[in-house]
Order: C-alpha cells, then structure tokens, then sequence
C-alpha cells in the first residue's frame, strides 16, 4: 500500500498569508496525485488532480507542484474560506487509493 | 448541478446489517464511475469500494471484502452499498463519489454507528 505523510499536521496562518503543505509517498506516484479541501460538517471537495490541474471552480490562488514522491498545495494569499483541512490522495495504485492524514490550516 | 445525495445511515448492531443508498441527480449516472469513501469520527478518509459505469467491475478495500456488496441502478440513478457483518470499526460517515481515479463530486455523507 502507498502511504502518503502530509505536513505540517496544522499550520497557523492569517489571512492574506502564503501557504505551503507537504505530501510525501512512500514510493513513486509519477503525477497521479490529487488535492481536496474539507471544512467542518461539509463533504471533501476536488481542488487539484494530476498533480497541477485545478479541478473546475477553484480559484486560481491555489495550485499545486511535485511528481514523483514528494508534492505541494499552495495557497498563494489566503482568504477567510480556506481555512479547512486538506488531504492528498494517490491514485497511482487504483483501484487502491489512499489518502493522506490530513493537513489543519487553521487560522493564526 | 450535480447532486449525491446519501441516505439508510444509522444504528447497526454488530454483526447486523445496514444498506446504504446514494441519489444521483444533476448529470449523466450511467456514465460515471461510482466509489464509497468513509471518514471515521475525527479521522482521515478511507476509500470503501468502486463499481464501474455497467456495474460489471467492482474493487474493494481489503476492510471491506466479503462483508460489504456495492451496486448501483443506472435506471434509478442510484449507488447502494450493502454492509453485512457489521463492526465497530465500520463506524464513519459514509460518503458516495463520482469519478474515475479521482473523486469528483461528493455526497453529504451518512453516518453509521456501529454498537451494542
């Protein structure tokens, strides 16, 4: 099974600030990676997939990078609304897919 | 505007069963892949199954293998998963979701609790 860390496991920031979260495979998952957004009570929603491809509706303000085994999600000056929980997940090995733990970007 | 909507969560008793269903509504069901993905209380998420767009290819985690059956009827745009030999570490909202390798769309999720 491919196991994804993600990091920090909560990162404070305020609004208009940048952030940067981690995935980590534990093995190659060429670009097969995607990003999801949850907030509390509320259902994950697609962000990124293949690595880079904003799903449709995402604001341009994230995007994110890597390939191989290690990826990141940037926010690039975070609004009110961002502030939620983000989870990576691998489909390199479908029908197998897993996620990461999770990342708390919580509000400074 | 896509719509999932899931619903048959509740009380399980262990060993018991409970049957999920999924309504589907906004775009073409019988051309999109279908998955079930838990979250158990203050978890991560945990894909559950897959079934293909006909309904004859059909994976599932090896948690799940054996006790939980998933289905779908294209006719009535809906996703089912059947949970047989319950326990308590089935306890989790249930979430259906449209896609491939990826997960498009999600429901809202239904909770199942499983306990004496």
């Amino acid at each position: 099974e491919i196991v994804l860390t993600q990091s920090p496991a909560t990162l404070s920031l305020s609004p208009g600030e940048r952030a940067t979260l981690s995935c980590r495979a534990s093995q190659r998952v060429s670009s097969y990676l995607a990003w999801y957004q949850q907030k509390p009570g509320q259902a994950p929603r697609l962000l990124i997939y293949d690595a880079s491809n904003r799903a449709t509706g995402i604001p341009a303000r994230f995007s994110g990078t890597g390939s191989g085994t290690d990826f990141t999600l940037t926010i690039s000056s975070l609004e009110p609304e961002d502030f939620a929980v983000y989870y990576c997940q691998q489909r390199s090995s479908w029908p197998l897919i897993t996620f990461g733990q999770g990342t708390r970007l919580e509000i400074k | 505007e896509v719509q999932l909507v899931e619903s048959g969560g509740g009380l399980g008793q262990p060993g018991g069963s409970l049957r999920l269903s999924c309504a589907a509504s906004g775009f073409t069901f019988s051309s999109y892949e279908m998955n079930w993905v838990r979250q158990a209380p203050g978890k991560g998420l945990e894909w559950v199954s897959y079934i293909s767009t006909g309904g004859s290819t059909i994976y599932y985690a090896d948690s799940v293998k054996g006790r939980f059956t998933i289905s779908r009827d294209n006719a009535k745009s809906s996703l089912y998963l059947q949970m047989n030999s319950l326990r308590a570490d089935d306890t989790a909202i249930y979430y259906c979701a449209n896609g491939y390798k990826y997960l498009d769309y999600w429901g809202q999720g239904t909770l199942v609790t499983v306990s004496s």
